[in-house]
């Protein structure tokens, strides 16, 4: 069955640190990958994915992930956090061929001190 | 705004009550999904709708019980819950879910459920 990781339940951060949130899925097809992002009180919005082509991607707001096959993760990464990225971030998965099927990761909650 | 909506945004029920949640999409699209997100928790998938169709039902328990009238409308009813289903319930619509690609999915704001 596949499933995904995400290791942080919580981090903590100030204002222009560098972020780097871990996903990791269990799955040896091949895969879509997505970042989505829960702002409090609003509704899940998608941050990026990744189809095919280039692993690095870029997303809105300055995000970016990389998909390393080998090690099987999709890690989301800024360089410099804002008090307005605080959220909560899920990692999600879909298997080629398994039509719309999502497979979501915990999320991770990201608080950003000014 | 999403374009999906979802009422009502907060709802305390008692087990032994029997209420409904609402899901409308103004996207165009034709497969509808109903998610559970409980804390600390992956969101779970519940049920899967593609032209009014259910083609997934994701193991839930039988007091959960979806209604697809049309392809712009979801329905979750709830019937004799438990304080364990307590959770934020969201629904999410696509482009038609079964060609094997893959089409986004937009999330609803969800309802916070709490079953006393």
């Amino acid at each position: 069955a596949q499933s995904v990781s995400q290791h942080n339940h919580h981090v903590i951060l100030s204002e222009a640190a560098s972020l780097e949130l871990g996903c990791n899925y269990s799955y040896g097809g091949t895969v879509n990958l997505f970042w989505y992002v829960q702002y409090p009180g609003q509704h899940l919005q998608l941050l990026l994915k990744y189809f095919s082509g280039d692993p690095l991607v870029k997303g809105i707001k300055g995000f970016e992930a990389e998909f390393i096959k080998s090690k099987f993760s999709f890690n989301l990464r800024k360089p410099s956090v804002q008090w307005s990225d605080t959220a909560e971030y899920f990692c999600a998965v879909n298997a080629v061929g398994g039509y719309n099927k999502l497979i979501f990761g915990a999320g991770t909650r990201l608080a950003v001190h000014p | 705004e999403t374009g999906v909506t979802q009422t009502p945004r907060h709802l305390v029920m008692g087990m032994t009550n029997k209420k409904s949640l609402k899901c409308e999409q103004h996207l165009g699209h034709n497969a509808m999904y109903w998610y559970k997100q409980s804390a600390k928790k992956p969101l779970e998938l519940m049920f899967v709708y593609n032209f009014k169709e259910q083609t997934e039902n994701n193991s839930v328990p039988s007091r959960f019980s979806p209604e697809c009238p049309n392809s712009s409308h979801l329905f979750l009813h709830l019937h004799t819950l438990q304080p364990e289903d307590s959770a934020l319930y969201l629904c999410a619509s696509s482009q038609d879910g079964t060609s094997g690609g893959y089409n986004e999915q937009f999330f609803g704001p969800g309802t916070r459920l709490t079953v006393l």
